[in-house]
């Protein structure tokens, strides 16, 4: 069965560059969450998005910014990065009937040097 | 203050052996619902189980079932039979808020992390 897909898996950047990570959600599914999880550290609730429309917001920072796509995938683009910013950033996807399961993708592995 | 609490950092238990892992939670909310995440070495979360706060029967997945009491707002997971693969970090999770909510959020506990030894 098709999985989350978040890309790309691995990200080196330096201070002050910019970042974009990719999520494309299971078929079917309308709602996308956005996490950030530093390291040893419990995952953060950072953005969401259904039926494309920004429906919740966490402790994203005024950095960052995400959107959801006509065909459901979502962008988090991630400006003048900080070593702060080092962390995995998982994108979840939930389905349109309202399963109460959030399907995780693998992860971005982000670094910032 | 925790929304999600579990105390034990580590855990560790023999292959074929039960384990249960702890979490409290603290909602004022009447309706919400409780998972378990299993995160390996590798870095995924894995889905392994989920209990809506309505839910008469406690949730059972094959080898895992959540422990469920609800004036006491805990919710464990209990494994039987651990295996070795079943080393791995566990975050339980809340979703505040009814069913079927279009974008209700998870709030994550800090985890434990299990080792299952031979």
């Amino acid at each position: 069965a098709a999985g989350v897909i978040q890309s790309p898996r691995h990200l080196i950047k330096e201070k002050r560059e910019t970042a974009t990570l990719k999520c494309y959600p299971i078929p079917r599914h309308d709602t996308v969450y956005w996490y950030q999880q530093g390291p040893g550290q419990d995952p953060q609730f950072l953005i969401s998005f259904y039926e494309k429309m920004q429906s919740d917001k966490g402790s994203i920072p005024d950095r960052f910014s995400a959107q959801q796509f006509s065909d459901y995938h979502s962008e988090l683009n991630m400006s003048s990065l900080e070593l702060g910013d080092s962390a995995l950033y998982f994108c979840a996807s939930r389905s349109r009937d309202r399963s109460e399961k959030l399907f995780f993708g693998s992860g971005t592995q982000l670094s910032v040097l | 203050a925790q929304k999600i609490t579990q105390t034990q950092p580590g855990m560790f238990v023999q292959e074929k052996e039960a384990v249960t892992l702890d979490c409290t939670y603290d909602t004022s909310d009447q309706s919400y619902g409780l998972f378990w995440y299993k995160q390996p070495s590798s870095g995924e979360m894995i889905f392994l189980i989920y209990q809506g706060s309505y839910d008469e029967q406690n949730a059972t997945e094959g080898r895992y079932s959540l422990n469920f009491q609800k004036a006491r707002k805990s919710a464990n997971l209990v494994i039987s039979a651990s295996q070795l693969g079943d080393s791995a970090m566990y975050f339980c999770a809340m979703r505040e808020g009814p069913e079927g909510s279009g974008y209700s959020t998870l709030t994550f506990g800090k985890g434990t992390m299990l080792l299952v030894s031979p």
